[in-house]
């Protein structure tokens, strides 16, 4: 079945620091792969999405690539704020349509001034 | 204003009561579906449903039921059998993107807390 793994956290940057979230995956044909994010005691909000390979998705700073070769969907940004303070989740849809997402556990970020 | 609702935001019950959790959405989405939270757990699938009268079992489906009898409506009851229903209970609709990515768009969660 369909599986993602990210990095445990919590992970702890300075501000503007750069940043690397990394998830890998394993999948049955050709998912879409997506970040969310949640803050505190709130829903999840689409960061960004890829649909086939080398695509790169980015919104607000944040970017992944699509890496099929080493079934990978990093997420990074190069200058990181006290806003990004959350957590991350990387998911992925089957290729077979509606039928839900598979997410990662979530990795922790905190940004400290 | 577009988007998925969820209420209560906080709901509290007796152990051995069923309780009903609300979603509503007005995207004009097809797909809805029900996620569970749990402390360094991720989310994981309860229910879904793709079209108006069908829905299917996720991946932790036992101890809950659903029904979909309006487009923009999809509550999921949570029962007496379910063995840990304390968790953070989350609602999503999808329509096809571009390039059929099935991108999810998310209530603001039901924390529910059984005692």
């Amino acid at each position: 079945g369909n599986s993602v793994t990210q990095m445990e956290g919590p992970v702890t940057l300075s501000e503007e620091a750069f940043l690397t979230i990394n998830c890998t995956y394993t999948a049955t044909g050709y998912p879409s792969l997506f970040w969310y994010v949640q803050y505190p005691g709130e829903g999840l909000q689409l960061l960004l999405k890829a649909t086939k390979a080398d695509d790169k998705g980015s919104n607000k700073g944040f970017e992944a690539t699509y890496r099929k070769e080493t079934t990978s969907f990093h997420l990074e940004k190069g200058s990181v704020q006290v806003s990004d303070s959350a957590v991350y989740f990387c998911a992925l849809s089957g290729g077979g349509g509606a039928d839900g997402l598979t997410f990662g556990k979530g990795t922790h970020l905190i940004i400290q001034p | 204003d577009g988007g998925i609702t969820q209420s209560p935001k906080y709901l509290f019950r007796k152990e051995g009561q069923n309780v009903t959790l609300s979603c509503e959405q007005n995207l004009n989405h097809d797909a809805m579906y029900w996620y569970r939270q749990d402390p360094g757990q991720g989310l994981r699938l309860i229910y879904y449903s793709q079209i108006v009268n069908d829905f299917q079992k996720g991946d932790i489906a036992e101890g809950y039921s659903v029904s979909r009898e309006k487009k923009e409506s999809f509550p999921l009851t949570v029962t007496s059998a379910q063995k840990n229903p304390t968790a953070f209970y989350l609602c999503a609709s999808s329509v096809a993107g571009t390039s059929g990515s099935y991108e999810q768009y998310f209530g603001p969660g039901t924390r529910l807390t059984v005692t």
